[in-house]
């Protein structure tokens, strides 16, 4: 089955630590995407990547880093330079006009 | 700058009945392509429909149709004989370009739709 697998489901982040999220597209797009989502709120985008080793800021970047190194992966890194990561982070991949989603991490900080 | 505006924070519909929701946008760039999904409480994103600036019909996937007025800059979401299921946030996105030169993938703030059983 084609699709976006997001890992972990849930995550647990100490004060201070870096952590990755996965994001794996076996859909054969092009463009992917990270997005965050507080509770209540609309989503609002942190990177993306429409080619492999290329990639922009969103709206909201600071304190996140991604790559791009396989067509299939677009890992995002949350460091500690990001003071408030807990949230629901979503990973997207497009091509022409399909627009799909991962199910998604939550991250909370302990 | 792309925008995408959706009013309604929350909505209610009787079980059975049509509801129309509301989605404006704002963009320069002549090709682009609008989106719309549902999220369930549980989190995931479920896409719905879409339709491309170039589109001359409006789209339409079973009990969904998107009333694409272009001048008007609104891309709405009917949901026809609303079921107790389709309680959830729906949101609208737009991508401006289309195929592969597109960029950034925006969404609106969302409306809260509860159907009345």
């Amino acid at each position: 089955d084609g699709g976006i697998t997001q890992s972990p489901k849930y995550l647990f982040r100490k004060e201070g630590q870096n952590v990755t999220l996965s994001c794996e597209q076996n859909l054969n797009h092009d463009a992917m995407y990270w997005y965050r989502q507080d509770p209540g709120q609309g989503l609002r985008l942190i990177y993306y990547s429409q080619i492999v080793n290329d990639f922009q800021k969103g709206d909201i970047a600071e304190g996140y880093s991604v790559s791009r190194e396989k067509k299939e992966s677009f890992p995002l890194t949350v460091t500690s330079a990001q003071k408030n990561p807990t949230a629901f982070y979503l990973c997207a991949s497009i091509q022409l006009t399909e627009a799909f989603f991962g199910q998604g991490t939550r991250l909370t900080v302990v | 700058a792309q925008k995408i505006t959706q009013t309604q924070p929350g909505m209610f519909v009787q079980e059975k009945e049509a509801v129309t929701l509301d989605c404006t946008y704002d963009t320069s760039d002549p090709s682009y392509g609008l989106f719309w999904y549902k999220q369930p409480s549980s989190g995931e994103m479920i896409f719905l429909i879409y339709q491309g600036s170039y589109d001359q019909q409006n789209a339409t996937e079973g009990r969904y149709s998107l009333n694409f007025q272009k001048a008007r800059k609104s891309a709405n979401l009917v949901i026809s004989a609303s079921q107790l299921g389709d309680s959830a946030m729906y949101f609208c996105a737009m991508r401006e370009g289309l195929w592969n030169q597109g960029g950034k993938l925006i969404f609106g703030q969302g409306t809260e739709l509860s159907v009345k059983p």
